[in-house]
């Protein structure tokens, strides 16, 4: 069972890159790495998956280097609006974890 | 399209009572969960089901049981409620039990006195 651990909480001013860091030392060699996000009183919502380097699509990046021991979520260009709670899955739906409180400040 | 749907939104019940919180897909995923969400301990993972007629034990399943009796539909009753089953709980569903996104319902914010 896959655990992670990322930071409590982090806060970002308006209009710059956040980078959110996910540690899993003991993933498996079949598991993927998936970064959901949450905004208050609404469920989980996807945002980027990945098995290993680097994947990019229209909301973020996600950083995996070849040992696959961490991952990196990173916003471009953060708004007030990606103020929320960041989750690091990895593998199986088990370990969702405590999340990565992130604050946009204006 | 729904995608999934819980009820009720919200519910506060007397301890002990029986209570079940109903969760919907239409998007006819294999595999469902059922997840609580407390503050400061994020989100756990209740019980889940891979296929319709199949389930299994998550990080917290004791006080709580569910069915998979088809593919739609996962319940979540709560037989004799206690206050620390206060909680919200999301249901969510993915076409795939090992990979693939997770879809979550909008919660169900319980409350037990």
């Amino acid at each position: 069972l896959a655990k992670t651990t990322q930071p409590i909480s982090m806060d970002s001013y308006e209009g710059q890159e956040v980078n959110i860091t996910c540690s899993h030392n003991n993933i498996a060699t079949n598991d993927y790495i998936t970064w959901y996000q949450q905004f208050p009183s609404q469920g989980p919502r996807f945002i980027i998956q990945g098995y290993k380097t680097k994947v990019t699509n229209e909301v973020a990046s996600l950083f995996i280097p070849a040992d696959r021991k961490s991952s990196t979520l990173s916003l471009p260009r953060v708004s007030l609006s990606d103020t929320a709670v960041y989750y690091c899955l990895v593998g199986d739906r088990l370990a969702f974890g405590k999340g990565n409180q992130v604050v946009v400040i204006p | 399209i729904a995608g999934i749907t819980q009820a009720p939104t919200s519910q506060i019940l007397a301890a002990g009572r029986r209570m079940t919180l109903r969760c919907t897909q239409d998007m006819r995923h294999n595999a469902m969960y059922w997840y609580r969400q407390d503050l400061g301990l994020g989100l756990r993972l209740i019980h889940y089901s891979n296929t319709a007629g199949t389930t299994g034990k998550g990080e917290v399943p004791d006080g709580y049981s569910v069915s998979r009796a088809n593919t739609d539909d996962f319940p979540l009753t709560l037989a004799s409620a206690v206050p620390s089953q206060t909680s919200v709980y999301f249901c969510a569903s993915s076409d795939s039990s090992d990979t693939g996104e997770l879809f979550f319902g909008e919660g169900s914010r319980l409350t037990v006195l």
